[in-house]
Parts: C-alpha cells; structure tokens; sequence
C-alpha cells in the first residue's frame, strides 16, 4: 500500500521569504503522479502543482516549484517570495497511475502541513 | 466555467438517520471522485465514477454509496448515521479519463448528533 508522509505539521514563514515543505512517500509502483494541493481556511481545496514521476524535470507554476527525488521518494514544495494569500494547510498526494482494468485512481494524501505567513 | 459545486454546504443531522449529498462536476468532466476530511484521520478516498460506473472504491462500509447520472452528476448517501461521520465531504471532479488532475468543491460539512 502507498503511504504519504509530511513530517512538518506546522511551519512559518515571513512574507517575501522563501519556505520549503517536505513530503515523502513509499511505493513500490514505478508510474505515479504526486500533487501538492492547497487548502485555505476556507477550505476549497485547490491544486497548486503536478509532478509526472516518469518526467525527471522539475514541474514549476509561478512561484511555486517542486524538487522530485525518484529514487528518495521524496517531493518537497517550494514556495517563493511568500504571500499573505499562501496562509493555507498545504497536502501532499500520490496517485497510482491507472492500469489495465482501471483499478486505481484515487489520491492519497498525507496529514497536511499548515502554513503561515506572517506580515 | 464554473467550478465544482456541491449541495448542501452545511448539514445537522441525527444518529440513526440517512443523508444525501450532492455533487455537480466542472462541466465536460466525467470522473467524479468523493473523499471525506477529518480532523483524526485526514482525507480519506470514499469512491470514484465515471460515465455512471463506479471504478474504485475506498475502505468504506456499506453505509456509504453512491452514484453518477447520465449528466456526471453524483450523489453520495450515508444510512444509518453514526457520531463518526460528522465530517466534510469533498468531491472532485476529472477532465482525464484516468482522473490524474483532480478539481475539488467546496464540500459539504455533515455534523451528527
């Protein structure tokens, strides 16, 4: 079974200042995708960044950049002159990558991180 | 487009009763996906759907179900409600096939008394 971890359930950061949230996993799968979703305090549930693990590139959107470590297992997410808006618990996901018989799909996340940024 | 939206947003109910959630996919998406969040066990996958079949399921007990109609919309139903599952159910929505990008509502939060 997959597991997701997240060892910082809490960090800080000031605004205009870079932070960086870890997020390891555990497979025995070689084609998967792993996520990092944002959910402010108003709970929608948004999705910041997708990483391929057959892609060795780095994904990038904006501010927000991922360093994906294969053969760690580990998928950390930087994020890049904070924002009061980034105030928000951050969760990492993994998803198996769908085979043959379509017996997977789901996400599984990890316990979250929550992230604030001080003014 | 709109987003995912989810009806009611808010929900009291008792032990013993059955509810009914609603979930309405971004529009042109067939996979819907449903998770439930809580503060003890996190996000946890209840089922997924597409084209009005259910592929994946979660470690779940037959109190929960659910369904997709020919529109993609879905419904989940919970009978026989326990203390245990006040919690926020979210759904999401897929414009792939295989539901690799997930898109989330804004959930429903059930409270049980």
């Amino acid at each position: 079974a997959q597991t997701v971890t997240q060892s910082q359930p809490e960090m800080s950061v000031q605004e205009a200042e870079t932070v960086t949230l870890s997020c390891t996993y555990d497979t025995s799968e070689n084609n998967y995708y792993l996520f990092w979703y944002k959910q402010p305090p108003s709970r929608q549930m948004i999705l910041v960044i997708r990483q391929e693990a057959y892609k060795q590139q780095n994904a990038t959107e904006n501010r927000f950049s991922v360093n994906f470590q294969k053969a760690a297992k580990s998928f950390s997410l930087k994020i890049s002159d904070s924002q009061l808006g980034d105030t928000a618990m951050y969760f990492c996901a993994f998803m198996k990558q769908r085979g043959y018989g379509g017996s997977q799909g789901n996400l599984i996340f990890g316990k979250g991180t929550k992230l604030s940024v001080k003014p | 487009k709109a987003g995912v939206t989810q009806t009611p947003r808010y929900l009291i109910k008792t032990r013993g009763q059955q509810v009914t959630l609603s979930c309405s996919p971004i529009s042109g998406h067939r996979s819907v996906s449903w998770y439930q969040q809580t503060p003890g066990q996190g996000l946890q996958f209840l089922f997924e759907y597409f084209s009005e079949t259910q592929r994946n399921k979660g470690n779940f007990p037959g109190r929960f179900s659910g369904r997709q109609f020919s529109n993609s919309r879905s419904e989940m139903n919970v009978s026989t409600l326990e203390l245990g599952d006040s919690a926020l159910y979210l759904c999401a929505s897929s414009p792939t096939s295989d539901g690799n990008e997930q898109f989330f509502g804004p959930g429903t939060r059930l409270t049980v008394l």
